[in-house]
């Protein structure tokens, strides 16, 4: 049974940073491509980044690229997002989603107002 | 960049209707296309990739088609449980964008 399982999120202020973390157990993690989505508040679902099973490879949305970070450690079978320069605009719930895999994570909202 | 547009962006049929959903991609994507579910104030579920092939446990009467830029996610027979947001992702390279969205409500 897949299980994906985050922490981390919260309210910061502007500028400030904060780190995601994922779980991910049932599956063999280290042949699985992982994504972060995240969801504004009353909008659709926005991409912002993958990284390839062995963690060599990551691509990002344009709205995030030289701020947000993405790692994994497969011998934790973890995954993390760091997310650095914090805008208001960057407030949404936040999922790690095992490509192909369901469920998804249960998602942390991340809250950016001064 | 390719864009990926949906449409309708909201439809109401009634229970037993035949529902189709269309996505359109700006460039040729063959079938690197995911269809997703968001019930209301649930997390996103994954129902077909490939653009056709039907992830395990969603029932039969989903079902996707299309390959290059056009696609469909089709209900055969609406469901009151399948009241949703369905988005499609383009998956073939990055960015992996997602469609804006097709609001499914009864009627």
């Amino acid at each position: 049974q897949v299980q994906v399982v985050q922490s981390g999120g919260g309210a910061v202020q502007p500028g400030r940073s904060l780190r995601l973390s994922c779980g991910v157990s049932g599956v063999t993690f280290n042949k699985y491509i992982i994504q972060w989505v995240r969801q504004a508040p009353g909008k659709g679902l926005e991409w912002l980044a993958v990284i390839s099973p062995d963690g060599t490879k990551q691509h990002y949305a344009d709205s995030v690229r030289g701020r947000f970070t993405v790692s994994r450690d497969n011998s934790k079978n973890t995954l993390d997002l760091q997310m650095n320069g914090l805008r208001v605009e960057d407030t949404a719930v936040y999922f790690c989603v095992v490509v192909g895999v369901d469920p998804w994570g249960q998602g942390v909202r991340v809250t950016v107002s001064s | 960049d390719i864009r990926m547009t949906q449409s309708p962006s909201s439809l109401s049929a009634s229970v037993g209707d035949r529902v189709t959903i269309t996505c359109r991609a700006s460039q040729d994507i063959t079938d690197f296309l995911a269809w997703y579910q968001q019930k209301p104030g649930a997390i996103p579920k994954l129902l077909i990739y490939a653009a056709s092939t039907l992830q395990p446990g969603v029932p039969s009467r989903f079902s996707g088609s299309g390959s290059g830029t056009d696609f469909t996610l089709a209900i055969s027979s609406l469901q009151p449980e399948d009241v949703a947001t369905y988005y499609c992702q383009k998956y073939n390279n990055a960015p992996w964008t997602f469609g804006p969205g097709t609001k499914v409500e009864i009627k």
